[in-house]
């Protein structure tokens, strides 16, 4: 089955406590993304990557580290989470550019980020 | 600054009516426009898109318009059923450019008997 894989689900944790939200998909796709999604305000981009080793700044990428070591994995950090942090988190991916269906993101079920 | 704005938060429309969701956009470089569909506890899921050289996409009870020139997208969906009672985002993007996608605040839609 074709998906996208976050983990954990839900996590609460504390102020300056490093934690990693771990993203995989299984259908070669090129272009991943974590997007936060917070009441008013929409799903915002956090970071992105168009292939392995190529990571790029979305619109709120301060206090977020990704890598792209492989093309299925795509795991954000939070290297020292802050309480404006708390939010629900996704991840997705798409083959981008160069195909048709190329603009359709596939999501990932979401993380539930809880930081005191 | 918001460049796809779904100005209304929600919507609540009969069974069997028609659900009209509208989003509207500020940066003329948007070529290509989604629509999502989000569940609780779930992530968002592609539903229907239309590129900026079409003004309409169909397919089955839902239908985007384009009006290139107001900037403006609407999201017909008829007949309206209670299990189309979801939230739904709104996204844009230049992907002549990027593969980035720019999402709205999303409209909740509730569809009751």
């Amino acid at each position: 089955e074709a998906q996208v894989t976050q983990n954990p689900r839900y996590l609460i944790t504390v102020t300056g406590k490093k934690l990693t939200v771990t993203c995989s998909q299984n259908m070669n796709h090129e272009y991943m993304s974590w997007y936060r999604q917070d009441p008013g305000l929409g799903l915002r981009q956090i970071y992105y990557s168009m292939n392995v080793e190529v990571t790029d700044k979305g619109d709120v990428p301060e206090g977020y580290k990704v890598s792209r070591k492989e093309k299925r994995n795509f795991p954000l950090i939070l290297e020292s989470p802050s309480p404006n942090q708390t939010s629900l988190y996704f991840c997705a991916s798409s083959f981008g550019r160069g195909r048709e269906d190329s603009y359709e993101q596939y999501f990932g079920p979401g993380t539930r980020l809880t930081v005191t | 600054d918001q460049q796809v704005k779904q100005n209304s938060p929600s919507l609540s429309v009969q069974e069997g009516r028609i659900s009209i969701l509208n989003c509207d956009y500020t940066n003329s470089m948007f070529d290509y426009f989604l629509w999502y569909k989000k569940y609780p506890a779930e992530g968002p899921t592609f539903l229907i898109s239309i590129s900026s050289i079409k003004d309409k996409n169909e397919d089955g009870r839902f239908t985007v318009f384009l009006n290139k020139s107001a900037k403006h997208l609407s999201l017909h969906i008829v007949p309206s059923q209670p299990g189309d009672s979801a939230v739904y985002f709104c996204a844009a993007s230049d992907f002549g450019n990027t593969d980035k996608l720019i999402f709205g605040t999303g409209t909740r839609l509730q569809v009751f008997p």
